[in-house]
Parts: C-alpha cells; structure tokens; sequence
C-alpha cells in the first residue's frame, strides 16, 4: 500500500501549457519534497516543503503544502521540453526520521 | 568524484547466486540510503544508516537481504540467493544529517537483471 498517491501517472502536454500534479495521502507529514529524475539517474531535489499552507515557487514550478499536510501539488507553467522527466513526491513522517515515503512518480512528457 | 558512487552500474545474474551491491557517499554525509526502484512502483525503502548502525531497516524485503556500512562511509548490498522479483534498480543516497528535512543526494543507481 502506497503512503502517497501521486496522479497522474503520466501527461503528455505541448510546450507552453500548464500542469498540475497532486500528491495526496491519508496521512500527515512533517515534510515533503518534490524530486525530478531523469532516464539513467537518480533522483534531484526540487524543493523541501515544511509548513501547512506553505507555497514555494521555483522559477515556473509552484510548490504547495496542504494546510493540514497530508497533500501538496507541483504546478508548472509554460511547461518547456527540458521539463520532461519523472516528477516523485516524497513525505516524511516525524515518527520514522530518516526515511521517505516515496510515491509512484508522475512521467512528463513536454513535446515541442 | 563529488557525487554519490555506486558500483556496478550494471549487473546481470542468475537466479540463485549472490550479488553485493557498493556505494561510495558523499564525504561528510553521516545519513545513508537504500531504496529500490522497479518499474511503475516509485522507490521502496529498504534501510537507512546514520553513521555506522542502522536505526531503520524494517524495508529490507527479506533475509536474503542484509546491508552493512564500514567507517561511516562506504555501504554494501547485499543479496543472497537472488530471485527474478528481485531485478529493480538499486539506488543509494546520502544526506549530510539524517532527518526531516535533509536533502538526499542520490547515486546514478545500480541496475539488477536476474535470469
């Protein structure tokens, strides 16, 4: 059983749309953060969120931590080529420090 | 190199025999990970070091499964006894402090095949 549910599991958009990727689990978390990965490497951290509420922005990437923190979403604007790749959420739980709660990832693909 | 390694990239066993798994962190990071990856299943922790012991190693999947971490820095896989379930890639990463917050810092990964 997946801790978080990460939808969609893959969109397929042209260059200069908009997306949304939602995050969302039963549970609360102490923090969460967004990865991209590539084909052939590991995951890269995009941004930790700590705060119910929070919103952090990253150029075109919008960051949101739910207000009760059990969800958070990965807004993108004007998706570009170079956006392409798997987007992973990760919690993690005060109750297990350490370890991330990964979800399945969402595969995006931006065409030109 | 200033990333995580991991050795090897590739490996391509039959069913049965034993594999070991490395990974070189980051200097300084005390937090290492394991996680594995398979296809359309996300990363599934296995194990967590801070320092040399491991507080967390409750997703080791079964005891065919062990790790260990000498010196605070490099860490083996290993796999007795290797099963078809078991090809996935296998991804190793480091954080300065263990924790909430810390960033992790992932290896390239090692891609298992079992025959």
């Amino acid at each position: 059983t997946q801790l978080l549910e990460q939808s969609p599991q893959f969109l397929s958009i042209q260059e200069g749309e908009n997306l949304t990727v939602y995050c969302n689990s039963s549970s609360v978390f102490s923090s969460l953060q967004w990865y991209r990965q590539e084909p052939g490497e590991g995951p890269v951290l995009l941004v930790t969120v700590v705060t119910g509420g929070e919103v952090k922005k990253l150029k075109r990437l919008t960051f949101q931590f739910g207000d009760a923190r059990k969800d958070s979403s990965l807004h993108i604007t004007a998706a570009q080529p170079g956006d392409t790749g798997l987007y992973l959420c990760a919690g993690a739980r005060g109750s297990t420090l350490g370890r991330l709660y990964f979800g399945r990832g969402t595969q995006l693909t931006v065409w030109p | 190199g200033a990333g995580v390694s991991q050795s090897p990239s590739n490996k391509v066993t039959e069913k049965g025999k034993d594999v070991e798994l490395r990974c070189d962190p980051i200097s300084g990071h005390t937090a290492l990970y394991w996680y594995r990856q398979s296809l359309g299943q996300g990363l599934e922790f296995l194990i967590y070091f801070q320092g040399n012991s491991a507080p967390d190693k409750s997703g080791l999947p079964s005891d065919r499964f062990s790790a260990e971490r000498t010196g605070g820095s490099v860490s083996t896989l290993t796999i007795q006894r290797t099963q078809q379930e078991d090809s996935a890639v296998y991804l190793c990463a480091s954080s300065l402090v263990g924790g909430w917050t810390g960033e992790l810092f992932f290896g390239e990964g090692s891609r298992l095949t079992v025959l």
